[in-house]
């Protein structure tokens, strides 16, 4: 069954704002993953959680993992126009023993 | 550093051809390796994915099939393409473990008419 899934599906902002996307699942996991990909291109890791942190940082990255509600964020902070891309979700299962399952993604803009 | 290779990455088939993407990884040994099938503005859909020489684990019953003759080759195959058979194709590997991230190549663009 599908695990991650983003919200919103799709998301415009200004150059300058803060740009929240959401992932939930429904399985236990063993981490959580967030993946870029710009049009046309393959996927790049951007930042994986383990299942007992509660946040991590990365640069203007910021990702939040709520075991209790299933559910995962991604802050992007004073975003800009290279950040347009679809980000994605992705979640190890706590077995160990399937590979990873990626959401639908959210397609983000940023408007210069 | 590690480096994966996807080739073609445009590829324009008709109905009924055979297909042959090649993948591989270079900088690392024992990876696992994955493909995956993007439809325009969708998700991925993992197709298959190999732990080792030999180990094909099949996600989606279909026209498709996967081979990997050496460690850092992994191969798509099929032996006539439909028109769903189009669509960005993706190879990424991982470490050992499959929890792991994830690391992806370029991408092939397939259209089959």
């Amino acid at each position: 069954s599908q695990q991650g899934e983003e919200d919103p599906q799709a998301l415009s902002i200004q150059e300058g704002e803060n740009a929240t996307m959401n992932c939930s699942y429904k399985t236990s996991i063993n981490n959580l993953q967030w993946y870029r990909q710009n049009s046309g291109r393959g996927l790049v890791h951007l930042i994986l959680i383990r299942s007992n942190e509660r946040e991590k940082h990365s640069g203007r990255l910021r990702v939040t993992l709520d075991t209790s509600k299933k559910s995962s964020s991604l802050l992007i902070t004073a975003s800009r126009a290279a950040d347009t891309a679809s980000y994605f979700c992705a979640t190890a299962r706590n077995s160990g023993n399937t590979p990873l399952v990626f959401g639908k993604g959210t397609r983000l803009s940023v408007i210069a | 550093s590690q480096t994966i290779h996807q080739w073609p990455a445009t590829l324009v088939q008709p109905v009924g051809s055979p297909l042959s993407l090649e993948c591989t990884v270079e900088g690392t040994s024992n990876p696992n390796l994955y493909w995956y099938r993007q439809a325009a503005g969708r998700g991925l859909q993992l197709l298959f994915y190999s732990v080792g020489i030999g180990q094909i684990s099949s996600e989606v019953p279909q026209n498709l099939s996967a081979s990997r003759p050496q460690d850092r080759q992994f191969i798509l195959s099929s032996k006539k393409l439909l028109l769903s058979d189009s669509g960005f194709y993706l190879c990424a590997w991982s470490r050992r473990g499959l929890f792991n991230e994830q690391f992806f190549g370029p991408g092939t663009r397939l259209t089959v008419l």
